[in-house]
């Protein structure tokens, strides 16, 4: 399967333990966004990474959530003491230069979050 | 800010039924349009997606929308569901020319139950 890819698929902490989620994109892709969904939402933007570059970052990045994409290639979010605010599924998207149309994600499966 | 409004958060049609689903967004400029899809347990999918062009775009499985500027919508038809459709259907838009970032607003989503 050559999709996006997170991991874990879900995650069960307590309030106030780290948790950090994995997502590997679509390999030709160059572009790495981050959204969260809850319970009768749609995904919200929270930031996005051209190469490893982080260019963008919504107001809901409070500063507890870290992103990174060292190389360009796989990115994690840290969340550090997480809230019970925090549950929610965590959804990784690749685009940009490889795709039909720099506008057209692709999703991957995303990381459930539940916090205790 | 832009916004995306579905007008239906849930649908119930029997098979045959010809469905179509609200959505209305609110930015005035230039901007990409896409329709994506989850079905239970899976990812988002990309259904349909507007750029440019011919108004009136196909998608998969028999859907398509059309994009009507005056009236600042995207709404999703199909003339006859079948119980595969049973899904969640999100419109989604991003700003047509700092839309080369992707990031993307999405509705609340509408779930479309079909009965057999």
């Amino acid at each position: 399967d050559t999709g996006v890819s997170q991991d874990p698929r879900h995650k069960i902490t307590k309030r106030g333990q780290n948790v950090t989620f994995r997502c590997d994109p679509i390999s030709e892709h160059n572009r790495l966004y981050w959204y969260r969904q809850t319970l009768g939402q749609g995904p919200e933007f929270l930031t996005y990474f051209q190469n490893e570059a982080q260019l963008e970052k919504s107001r809901l990045l409070s500063d507890r959530f870290s992103a990174e994409r060292p190389k360009g290639s796989f990115s994690t979010l840290e969340i550090q003491r997480t809230e019970q605010g925090d549950s929610a599924m965590y959804l990784c998207a690749s685009g940009g230069l490889g795709t039909g149309h720099p506008g057209e994600l692709f999703f991957g499966e995303g990381s459930r979050l539940t916090v205790l | 800010a832009q916004s995306v409004s579905q007008h239906n958060h849930h649908v119930i049609l029997s098979e045959a039924a010809s469905l179509e689903l609200g959505c209305n967004y609110s930015y005035g400029g230039t901007v990409n349009l896409f329709w994506y899809v989850q079905y239970p347990g899976q990812h988002l999918q990309l259904l349909l997606k507007y750029f440019s062009g011919d108004p009136l775009v196909k998608g998969i499985k028999g859907f398509e929308a059309e994009f009507i500027k005056s009236k600042f919508s995207f709404n999703l038809r199909k003339p006859s569901v079948q119980w595969s459709d049973t899904a969640e259907y999100f419109c989604a838009v991003n700003d047509g020319y700092g839309g080369s970032q992707g990031n993307l607003i999405f509705g609340k989503g509408t779930k479309l139950s079909v009965k057999p």
